[in-house]
């Protein structure tokens, strides 16, 4: 299963654009890109997930190079309750098991 | 149900005891994925079934640990003689097995604290 490798912490201010890179130099071919987001004594959240080119929802949008091997997770005018730990993770989608990494602490502040 | 459930949220026991650790699935979810995080850490994979079957158990840490799903649907995590490093958050998550859409949906872990 591919690793990843993405900023430990970040900080960012009320109403900025906060955008996360995450690294995953050995894709392959069959993975996904999912981003999931974590409240403390909560568990992961589904953020978003990709294959190629850019996808949006109401959240968030991720931007996938063409050679897949990074992933950028751009969180649009956050606000102080999207302080929480972003993992990135490839892997087939919902199927098989996620590796999850440590995360990006992400600290907004007012 | 709307979401995972998880039971107990919390479990304190002593060293060397036996504990069982509880999730309901959403409904109609095939596969069923249990994690465990300690502080600070992202979760680390235990064990996947698909359906009755454990189809990947490679994340045991252990033969003290040991997961069951015999109807396909709830899910018992065992643990035996236990150890104080044991603690941590134990989560547990299901997705439809084929849809790639919506990712997997966590419950809120139960907290093992092992005294």
């Amino acid at each position: 299963l591919a690793k990843t490798t993405q900023p430990i912490s970040m900080d960012s201010y009320e109403g900025q654009e906060v955008n996360i890179t995450c690294s995953h130099n050995n894709i392959a071919t069959n993975d996904y890109i999912t981003w999931y987001q974590q409240f403390p004594s909560q568990g992961p959240r589904f953020i978003i997930q990709g294959y190629k080119t850019k996808v949006t929802n109401e959240v968030a949008s991720l931007f996938i190079p063409a050679d897949r091997k990074s992933s950028t997770l751009s969180l649009p005018r956050v606000s102080l309750s999207d302080t929480a730990v972003y993992y990135c993770l490839v892997g087939r989608g919902s199927q098989g098991n996620l590796i999850f990494g440590k995360g990006t602490k992400l600290s907004v502040k007012p | 149900g709307a979401g995972v459930s998880q039971t107990p949220s919390n479990k304190v026991t002593e060293k060397g005891k036996y504990v069982e650790l509880r999730c309901d699935p959403i409904s109609g979810h095939t596969a069923l994925y249990w994690y465990r995080q300690s502080l600070g850490q992202g979760p680390e994979f235990l064990i996947y079934f698909q359906g009755t079957g454990a189809a990947d158990d490679s994340g045991l840490p252990n033969d003290r640990f040991f997961a069951v799903r015999p109807e396909g649907s709830v899910s018992t995590l065992k643990i035996q003689r236990t150890e104080r490093g044991d603690s941590a958050v134990y989560l547990c998550a299901s997705s439809s097995g084929t849809d790639n859409t919506y990712g997997y949906t966590f419950g809120s872990g139960t907290r093992l604290t092992v005294v």
